[in-house]
């Protein structure tokens, strides 16, 4: 079925690492991708988006790389800080009408100092 | 601009009982959504409002109702509570770049 998921629940890393969350997804209809860091406690809050037509947009810190080979999307924290330490859940937009998002169901990353 | 609130934050039911949480927001936008999310899951959309005045069923919409009282407000209505409502509950919108900005999120205990 089409679905949205992640390739490791959890992460750890060392404070200044950098790190790579992968997501899978299997909609071809997918035209726009979006990461969401969620704290604990606190809802999820936007990261970056890329659309279908890229495959790689950078923000402070953050990369989004989009293979669509592969339907494979990750996103790549440089020099990890301990507030970086959340679940991130990539999510995807379907191009076919309605409501179109779908959730993975999330990473979570531990920053070890 | 305080983006999107909720109310209340934490709430605690017991089996049966009917509650009403709030969902407000100011950016304007049109479309809202309610999703539920479990411990350990991924957000599981509840129901969602395209426009001001059209609702349309989620995932999981069983046990709940919704309305879009106006551009700004979303509630979502348990009639009649069950403990496998107990989770976190968010409300979002979306921006004209589908980007989903979310609340603080209703923690909901059903005993």
């Amino acid at each position: 079925g089409e679905s949205v998921g992640l390739h490791l629940p959890t992460l750890s890393v060392q404070e200044g690492d950098n790190s790579i969350i992968n997501c899978a997804y299997s909609n071809s209809a997918s035209d726009y991708f979006i990461w969401y860091k969620q704290e604990s406690g606190k809802g999820p809050q936007f990261i970056i988006d890329i659309r279908s037509n890229m495959d790689k947009r950078q923000g402070q810190r953050v990369t989004v790389l989009l293979n669509k080979t592969v339907k494979h999307l990750s996103l790549q924290i440089a020099a990890t800080q301990p507030g970086d330490s959340a679940v991130y859940f990539c999510a995807e937009n379907l191009n076919t009408g309605g409501f179109k998002t779908i959730f993975g169901a999330g990473t979570r990353l531990f920053v070890k100092a | 601009n305080a983006g999107v609130t909720q109310t209340p934050k934490f709430q605690v039911l017991k089996t049966g009982q009917s509650m009403t949480l709030q969902c407000a927001q100011d950016m304007n936008h049109n479309s809202m959504y309610w999703y539920r999310q479990d411990p350990g899951m991924g957000l599981r959309l509840i129901y969602y409002s395209a426009s001001e005045g059209t609702t349309d069923k989620g995932e999981v919409p069983n046990g709940y109702n919704v309305s879009r009282l106006n551009k700004r407000e979303f509630s979502l209505r348990l009639e009649s509570a069950a403990p496998s409502q107990t989770s976190v509950y968010f409300c979002a919108s979306t921006s004209y770049t589908d980007t989903q900005y979310f609340g603080p999120g209703t923690r909901l205990t059903v005993l």
